[in-house]
Parts: structure tokens; C-alpha cells; sequence
């Protein structure tokens, strides 16, 4: 079973709302990340947590804050979103963080679409 | 540093003919590459996968590609179009460096395949 699931699949917010998107996977994966994807446009990383640890945070802009509760959960919390952050946000894991093997491979969610009016 | 160059934007073919989607990659290190498919509003999907063993790799759907060294390409190929084949394919290229924050996957820009019935 490689499944990534992500909730929710649409969601609309106000500039001034709090809003979280949620991950989980029950692969056993200890790497997990977020990728936001605007369209006709390749994902670009956001956050990549190893061990429940945050290991890379790509200069994210603060109103993104991510949080890994557990191994098989990855939270993205929205606080004050512009509309230019309209997006899919992509959830993915993998078996371990890059070495050049098999647990390198990251597995894709279906994705929540996000629309700040 | 690593990259990944797509050579096509769009490629189109009719149903029961020949894909091919290019790909060529920049790696100072052995790289890991990959091809996801990702169809309309959908997440991505894993189609396969090379880590440092066979340079043929089969994928899902009938799918491979070949991994040239020499010509630093990762070539996707299918005998036989699907309608079903319709959607946006992704090389992606990793160098698997552990330890270096090298989680990373270098995505290229996509090639949207169309079939035409």
C-alpha cells in the first residue's frame, strides 16, 4: 500500500482565517513534506520533516506553519493567507530522507486545493 | 548541483501510436530519476523509478524508460497510446545525498501529453 491521504480535497478562506491541512500515511515513512503547486507548474517544496523533525524549510513565508504531531501525521496550519497563495498543496513521504536507494522514493497524495479570496 | 531539462512542453500522438517524452538530467553525484504522471486536478503518481540497477526500468501502464549515462537522458516511452495516457508527466531527478539536505527532488517543467482519438 503506497497511499498518502490528504483532507480536505477543496478548501475556500477569507484572507483573516485559520485554517489547517492535514496529511497522514500508515506506510511506515519517517520523511514527510509539503509542496505547494501552482498551475501548469512543476510542485515546489515548501517543508521536509525527518524523524518528526523539521529538517528543511524553504524560506516559507510564516503564515505557513507546519507541525508533525507523530510519525504518520503532517499538519499545515494557514493563518492570514493571501490570495497569490491560491494553490494545491501536495503532501508526500517516503520510507527514509535521500541515500540514493529504494527509501528515497516519495509518494504523492491527491493533493487540497486551496482558494484565499 | 543537479537539474532536469524536458525538452518538450507538449507533446501530442494518436491513440495506439508510439510515446515518447525526453528527458535529460545534470548530476555531479550517482542520480535517482523518476517519472510522475500527474492527470487533471489530481495529485502525482509514481510511474517508476531508477536507483543504480537495471537501466531499463518498467513502470505501471506499460510505461519505461531507459537511463543513458553516456547521454545523461531518461527517456519515458510507450509502445501504444491510451486515451487514458492524457495528462502532465514530470521527470524528476534526486542525488540522494544523505545528510546534506539533499531530500530535495528537482522536478522538470512538465511535458503535457494529449492523445488524439
Amino acid at each position: 500500500d503506497t497511499e498518502v491521504t490528504q483532507t480536505p480535497k477543496h478548501l475556500v478562506m477569507g484572507m483573516t482565517n485559520k485554517k489547517s491541512l492535514k496529511c497522514e500515511q500508515h506506510m511506515g515513512h519517517r520523511a514527510m513534506y509539503w509542496y505547494k503547486q501552482k498551475a501548469k507548474k512543476p510542485p515546489e517544496l515548501m517543508f521536509v520533516y525527518s524523524y518528526e523533525k523539521l529538517s528543511i524549510n524553504e524560506s516559507v513565508p510564516s503564515r505557513f506553519s507546519p507541525e508533525c504531531p507523530n510519525s504518520s501525521l503532517l499538519n499545515l496550519h494557514l493563518h492570514a493567507l493571501q490570495p497569490e497563495d491560491s494553490a494545491l498543496y501536495l503532501c508526500a513521504s517516503s520510507q527514509d530522507r535521500a541515500g540514493g536507494t529504494e527509501e528515497e522514493t516519495q509518494y504523492f497524495g491527491p493533493g487540497t486545493r486551496l482558494l484565499v479570496l | 548541483a543537479q537539474s532536469v531539462t524536458q525538452l518538450d512542453s507538449h507533446v501530442s500522438v494518436s491513440e495506439g501510436t508510439p510515446v515518447l517524452l525526453r528527458c535529460n538530467y545534470s548530476s555531479s553525484y550517482s542520480p535517482s530519476l523518476f517519472w510522475y504522471v500527474q492527470h487533471p486536478n489530481k495529485g502525482l503518481q509514481l510511474l517508476l523509478k531508477y536507483t543504480s540497477a537495471a537501466t531499463l526500468v518498467k513502470g505501471i501502464n506499460g510505461f519505461e524508460a531507459e537511463f543513458k549515462k553516456s547521454e545523461t537522458s531518461f527517456h519515458l516511452t510507450k509502445p501504444s497510446a491510451h486515451m487514458s495516457d492524457a495528462a502532465e508527466y514530470f521527470c524528476v531527478v534526486s542525488e540522494g545525498l544523505f545528510g546534506f539536505g539533499n531530500e530535495k527532488l528537482t522536478f522538470g517543467t512538465g511535458t503535457r501529453l494529449t492523445i488524439i482519438p
